[in-house]
């Protein structure tokens, strides 16, 4: 099993521009999850979803939008990036809802300009 | 939102030195969770601890839920360079189904 991949490693992108972080996870689980890291912030939840066609908002939803057409794949978007998105993206994932022992992916090292 | 505060922030130990940290919160919390983090990586799961008193271990590794369920304790024995890292604890989010993290404990192992 790959676990939990995402893409990019890193991406640049100017205020304004839009773009979606990918997310796939094959272990089957229900529940997957976009976390970011900022330096000395720890890691605060943006959004997750519990299955397929259920998505919810986390901690700092504001500036980004997610789907779950599948149980395999999470994508984030940014619709309109701003400086203060810049940021270490991590998706996680765990079997199923109330499982709180999450696996993460490897990140996405986000800048703003 | 719920808090978590780590200490200490930073520890910079000998090789060989044991190693204590913990994390408290102003609520209660029902499960707790430790993890670390490796530069340009994910956070990785060390130890998950589930009942108010429990005492885990993973290796040199010995994790404790506090009996007030608001802290837990993180010890390393025996510390090796590989050791290096960001150590977060983490618990359940109330009002949302994902976990809320400390700020983390950056331990680096001195020569």
């Amino acid at each position: 099993n790959a676990g939990v991949t995402q893409t990019p490693k890193f991406q640049v992108l100017k205020t304004g521009q839009s773009m979606t972080l990918q997310c796939a996870q094959d272990m089957n689980h229900e529940y997957m999850s976009w976390y970011r890291q900022d330096p000395g912030m720890g890691l605060r939840l943006i959004h997750y979803s519990v299955g397929a066609g259920i998505t919810d908002q986390g901690e700092v939803p504001n500036g980004y939008n997610v789907s779950r057409s599948t149980t395999e794949d999470f994508p984030l978007r940014l619709l309109s990036a701003a400086p203060s998105q810049t940021s270490v993206y991590f998706c996680a994932s765990s079997p199923r809802l109330g499982f709180y022992e999450q696996y993460f992916g490897p990140g996405t090292r986000l800048t703003v300009t | 939102g719920q808090q978590l505060n780590q200490s200490p922030q930073s520890m910079f130990i000998q090789e060989g030195e044991d190693v204590s940290m913990n994390c408290t919160s102003s609520s209660i919390f029902n499960t707790w969770l430790w993890y670390k983090q490796e530069p340009g990586e994910g956070p990785v799961l060390l130890i998950a601890l589930y009942k108010a008193g429990e005492l885990t271990s993973n290796g040199r590794l010995t994790a404790q839920f506090g009996i007030t369920r608001k802290d837990s304790f993180l010890n390393i024995s025996a510390s090796i360079p590989s050791d290096v890292g960001i150590y977060f604890c983490a618990g359940p989010i109330g009002g949302a189904d994902g976990l809320t993290f400390g700020k983390g404990t950056h331990l680096i192992i001195q020569p």
